[in-house]
């Protein structure tokens, strides 16, 4: 069966200390995985889509990489304004667009 | 640039009483879905479209009916309502209906059924 599970369920950081998020996932065969961040009251918004084991992608102080088991969202200096709820999601071959997500990571950072 | 609307953003219902979720995108996407959000349960695939007159069954559609009439619009349909129902509806779209592109969502309606 097809399964993303995202660690830790929550994060609390100061204000400058980096840190990682985790998304484990088992899928028949990848076809992509996304990265999303949700801000309280709204809907999750894009950030990322990592296709091949060893890719990487980079915006303002979010990196995510991916390996054959897994995807780590690393968070460098974060900000205050970094805190939200970081969603995972796998799509599967042959499933077309169906998006499997896990249960996401809710983000504090502090002064 | 409006995106994927959703309306209306809060509803209150009566165990029993039907409603409709309107969902409306401007991007010209094929794919369509719908999920509901639930605490600890993360965010799950109720129905979804390829495109008008296509419609299909994710992983949670019981007491739910969708149509795609035009490739704007996917309304959901709760067709008698039940406390279990009680979350929030997201829609989302996405250009390509074989995958590999992102989902775009809404900003979701929250429901309450007494």
């Amino acid at each position: 069966e097809d399964q993303v599970t995202q660690s830790p369920e929550a994060l609390r950081l100061q204000e400058g200390e980096s840190s990682s998020l985790n998304c484990s996932y088992t899928v028949s065969g990848l076809r992509g995985l996304f990265w999303y961040r949700q801000d309280p009251g709204k809907g999750p918004e894009f950030l990322f889509t990592l296709y091949s084991a060893g890719e990487e992608k980079e915006k303002e102080r979010l990196k995510a990489t991916l390996t054959k088991k897994e995807s780590f969202l690393h968070i460098t200096a974060p900000k205050p304004e970094d805190s939200a709820t970081y969603l995972c999601a796998v799509q599967a071959d042959n499933q077309g667009g169906k998006l499997i997500f896990g249960q996401g990571t809710e983000l504090s950072v502090k002064p | 640039n409006a995106g994927v609307t959703q309306t209306p953003k809060f509803q209150v219902l009566k165990t029993g009483q039907s409603m409709t979720l309107q969902c409306a995108q401007d991007m010209n996407h094929e794919y369509m879905s719908w999920y509901r959000q639930d605490p600890g349960m993360g965010l799950r695939l109720i129905h979804y479209s390829v495109g008008a007159g296509i419609t299909d069954q994710g992983e949670v559609p019981n007491g739910y009916n969708v149509s795609r009439s035009t490739t704007e619009d996917f309304p959901l349909r709760l067709l008698s309502a039940a406390p279990s129902q009680t979350s929030v509806y997201f829609c989302a779209s996405s250009y390509s209906k074989q995958g590999q592109q992102p989902q775009h969502f809404g900003d979701g309606t929250r429901l309450s059924i007494l």
